[in-house]
């Protein structure tokens, strides 16, 4: 069975662009997640879906970034315009109904 | 609010040493918790896992035990081998909501 799938793995973009990352989820994972790992730190929660609706979306920088998860599979995350404190790694997390969580591998996104 | 503290890195041993990284963790009521481990250029595994006072998670020789006198889930090793090095989260989650990570350890294993 794939496993949670992240495009691109690696990106590069100057600042004040637009950049958006895809997420693919374990298939049947109802429960969606998008952290952001600074360098040396944990991941922290951007936002949680729940299907298709965005149920804790509290730690989600909403001037600059947005997200969605259109008929409650994929998941896109767009940062519009990007900052130099942006460059992080993102991760996406999905869930079952009885599962722990399942991490993709990530998009290391670096401003320029 | 909810939050984990896990001791800081880089732990370096040698081959077959024992390993502790010690975790504690504030929480209101009873959480899940959890290692995650991260391999070079790998996504987060999860290691193992506990969802109650007293209970044990263990996997691929990795034990950690629940505390909730201590607010504690250190995670243990006997024999630690080069394979082993990696970056290594504690983790928390309560109602089945969001995890909340420490910052991670990274181990380095010498052979």
């Amino acid at each position: 069975e794939a496993g949670v799938v992240q495009s691109p793995r690696y990106k590069i973009i100057e600042k004040k662009q637009p950049v958006a990352f895809w997420c693919n989820p374990i298939s049947g994972h109802n429960t969606l997640y998008w952290y952001l790992q600074n360098l040396g730190q944990g991941p922290e929660l951007l936002i949680r879906y729940e299907n298709e609706e965005a149920v804790d979306d509290s730690q989600l920088p909403k001037d600059r970034f947005s997200a969605e998860r259109l008929k409650g599979v994929d998941s896109t995350l767009k940062i519009q315009p990007a900052e130099l404190g942006d460059s992080a790694v993102y991760l996406c997390a999905t869930r079952g109904r009885n599962t722990e969580a399942f991490f993709g591998q990530g998009t290391r996104l670096t401003v320029v | 609010g909810n939050s984990v503290t896990q001791m800081e890195g880089p732990v370096t041993l040698s081959e077959e040493a024992f390993l502790t990284i010690n975790c504690t963790y504030t929480a209101t009521g009873y959480p899940s918790l959890f290692w995650y481990v991260q391999y070079p250029g790998e996504g987060l595994q999860l290691l193992l896992k506990a969802t109650k006072a007293d209970d044990k998670g263990s996997n691929k020789g990795f034990e950690a035990t629940y505390r909730k006198e201590t607010t504690s889930f250190h995670l243990e090793k006997g024999s630690v081998q080069v394979s082993d090095s990696a970056v290594y989260f504690c983790a928390l989650s309560q109602y089945g909501n969001k995890l909340v990570f420490g910052a991670g350890t990274i181990l380095r294993v010498k052979s």
